[in-house]
């Protein structure tokens, strides 16, 4: 089964500055594609950004953007200008092209600092 | 456009009982998964419905179950409660057939506590 890790529990980052977010994954699979999802303290999981693995190009969506290694099965998350809003659970998933079944890592608690 | 909606929010039950959520999805989705979220086990999916069939069932007991009806609407019910089934419970829907090209939306969730 496909396995998904977020290695931080917890990150903190400075207002207006930049974080970066881990994530590795493990699959035998050669198509797929890659998630990350925010989960503010409402509770209501919000999609920040996905990635398909046959793109070569790193999805961007505005302040958002991710660093896609393939090969090493690395999927890691950039917040530039960090706001306060950013402040919530990140999840990194992971969803085959071929199955309906997401599979999500542990989370990484992110805290903006004022 | 309303997003999804989950009933109740917040349930409290004991053991042995049982319990059914509801889940209103995006007007318009045919999809629903269900999801359990705890701080141990972090998010893990228990099954997907499109057009009222279940098409992908998570590694979960035959306790938890559910179904779809011809509105989208879906139901998840949890029969003989135990503790360790207090959780956060999160739908999400999309739109089409291919789930694997969809976004999901999420709800809000439904808190679960078994005492």
């Amino acid at each position: 089964a496909q396995t998904v890790t977020q290695s931080q529990p917890e990150m903190s980052v400075q207002e207006a500055e930049t974080v970066t977010l881990s994530c590795t994954y493990d699959t035998s699979e050669s198509d797929y594609y890659l998630f990350w999802y925010k989960q503010p303290p409402s509770r209501q999981m919000i999609l920040v950004i996905r990635q398909e693995a046959y793109k070569q190009q790193n999805a961007t969506e505005n302040r958002f953007s991710v660093n896609f290694q393939k090969a090493a099965k690395s999927f890691s998350l950039k917040i530039s200008d960090s706001q306060l809003g950013d402040a919530a659970m990140y999840f990194c998933a992971y969803r085959s092209a071929t199955g309906n079944q997401f599979y999500f890592g542990t989370g990484t608690s992110l805290t903006v600092i004022p | 456009k309303a997003g999804v909606t989950q009933t109740p929010r917040y349930l409290i039950k004991t053991r042995g009982q049982q319990v059914t959520l509801s889940c209103s999805p995006i007007s318009g989705h045919r999809s629903v998964s269900w999801y359990q979220q705890t701080p141990g086990q972090g998010l893990q999916f228990l099954f997907e419905y499109f057009s009222e069939t279940q098409r992908n069932k998570g590694n979960f007991p035959g306790r938890f179950s559910g179904r779809q009806f011809s509105n989208s609407r879906s139901e998840m019910n949890v029969s003989t409660l135990e503790l360790g089934d207090s959780a956060l419970y999160l739908c999400a829907s999309s739109l089409s057939a291919s789930l694997s090209t969809d976004t999901q939306y999420f709800g809000p969730g439904t808190r679960l506590t078994v005492l």
